[in-house]
């Protein structure tokens, strides 16, 4: 398994700023991915960020507005750019541990964030 | 396309009793399948996986899940609920590509409300 912190856990920011989650994992892992779960809602997939590659946007999100950083084999950052109320949700970072053939994917605690 | 459905928003059971919590999945070829659950203001916590070998996979707290294949279906059970199950329910699938760890897909969730 991967041991997963985030932070800040929560925050309430004003619209128009950027608020920078970071993700720090016990292990180093190849694979980490960030969520985006609304209100009620379930996890959207926002974005793969693999070391040493691009980070890869799905559908409807882009680098401009979801920036993404992985410096490393253990941390990642995603910045909420320019937010509105409508980024108001929780945001999870993910990974999927290196060990081969172990498939599951951890979450972390994830960041609740409200934008007024 | 590949999906998962959650047919019940709310699944509410007396403790002790029997829980079931349905999901299907459409994934081309043969997927992996999750359960994970979600505490209030947590993050989500891996229960059990299907790879292979044994329909019936036995997971953390005394959970369980059935992959019927012809069925495309994977439901979570229990034979003796607690308080302490109350939360929300996800169903995840991954498809399988070779050598390439596959995208994760998640149901909406199921919230399980369990009455002492």
């Amino acid at each position: 398994s991967a041991v997963i912190s985030q932070k800040p856990s929560r925050d309430i920011c004003q619209r128009g700023t950027s608020l920078t989650i970071q993700c720090q994992v016990d292990s180093q892992v190849t694979m980490m991915f960030w969520y985006r779960q609304q209100p009620g809602q379930s996890l959207t997939l926002i974005a793969t960020a693999n070391q040493g590659s691009e980070a890869t946007y799905e559908s409807g999100f882009v680098i401009d507005k979801f920036p993404i950083s992985r410096p490393n084999l253990t941390f990642s950052t995603l910045t909420v750019s320019n937010m509105s109320p409508e980024d108001s949700s929780i945001y999870l970072c993910s990974v999927v541990p290196g060990l081969a053939g172990s498939y599951e994917q951890y979450f972390g605690p994830g960041t609740r964030l409200t934008v007024t | 396309a590949q999906s998962v459905a959650q047919p019940e928003d709310q699944v509410n059971v007396a403790e002790g009793n029997p829980l079931t919590v349905k999901c299907t999945y459409s994934v081309s070829g043969n997927p992996y399948l999750f359960w994970y659950v979600q505490y209030p203001n947590r993050g989500l916590q891996f229960l059990l996986k299907y790879i292979t070998g044994d329909n019936l996979v036995k997971g953390s707290y005394g959970f369980e899940a059935e992959f019927n294949k012809s069925q495309t279906s994977f439901h979570l059970k229990k034979p003796s609920a607690l308080v302490s199950d109350s939360a929300l329910y996800f169903c995840a699938v991954r498809d399988r590509r070779g050598s390439t760890l596959g995208r994760l897909y998640f149901g909406r969730g199921t919230q399980l409300t369990v009455w002492p």
